[in-house]
């Protein structure tokens, strides 16, 4: 099945300055990359996502790159602000019609310092 | 707006009862999964429906657990009988059909002592 590995498990940066979280996958089939970002006593919330058929996509402060070839993809936050604090979590998938069931890393718990 | 709720949000039991946590989906969603969080495993898939069929309960174990869709706007998890190792945060959540995009609830913090 698939593995995904997540790094770091934890990440501290100074309000304004950029983060980047790295996730590499197993199963070269996964077509599918979202990243969720879950606060305190809640459930994981949908941030972005990217599919395989692109190698980048960007949000306002926030962008994701995958590379098929190497099999990773990244999270980029810009101009961080305290709000971003939390922990994010990469996962992969097959997109067909017969499983879409998530594999997630272990998480990376970003603290952004005022 | 649209959003799947879940129900308990916290229970606490004593190992040997049963519990039942139930699951609201996203009107018009027709995949439900569930997913249970711990510290150490981390979100790990239990079982999902599309449908209301069982597609996949290969990560739940069969002898305590059970996962079920009575219609299209409930599904509920239960395990008989609860044990201490069961404590964990147990999240739903749900998908439509023409995307991969999984919406999660807040979840239900179980704790069995």
């Amino acid at each position: 099945g698939e593995n995904v590995e997540q790094h770091p498990s934890t990440l501290s940066v100074q309000e304004g300055d950029s983060a980047v979280i790295k996730c590499t996958y197993s199963d070269s089939a996964s077509n599918y990359f979202p990243w969720y970002k879950q606060e305190l006593g809640k459930g994981p919330q949908l941030i972005i996502d990217i599919r395989s058929n692109v190698g980048e996509k960007k949000d306002q402060r926030i962008a994701v790159t995958l590379n098929k070839t190497a099999k990773h993809f990244s999270l980029h936050i810009t101009e961080t602000q305290p709000e971003d604090s939390a922990v994010y979590f990469c996962a992969a998938s097959i997109r067909d019609t017969g499983r879409r069931a998530l594999t997630f890393g272990s998480g990376t718990r970003l603290q952004v310092q005022p | 707006d649209a959003r799947v709720t879940q129900t308990p949000r916290h229970k606490v039991t004593e190992m040997g009862q049963e519990v039942t946590m139930r699951c609201q989906p996203i009107l018009g969603h027709n995949t439900v999964f569930w997913y249970r969080q711990t510290m150490m495993q981390g979100l790990e898939l239990l079982a999902y429906f599309r449908n209301r069929a069982p597609l996949d309960d290969s990560g739940m174990p069969k002898d305590r657990f059970s996962a079920e869709m009575p219609d299209a706007t409930l599904a509920t998890l239960k395990i008989q009988p609860s044990e201490p190792r069961d404590s964990a945060v147990y999240f739903c959540a749900s998908g439509g059909l023409a995307k991969n995009e999984q919406f999660f609830g807040p979840g239900t913090r179980l704790t069995v002592l």
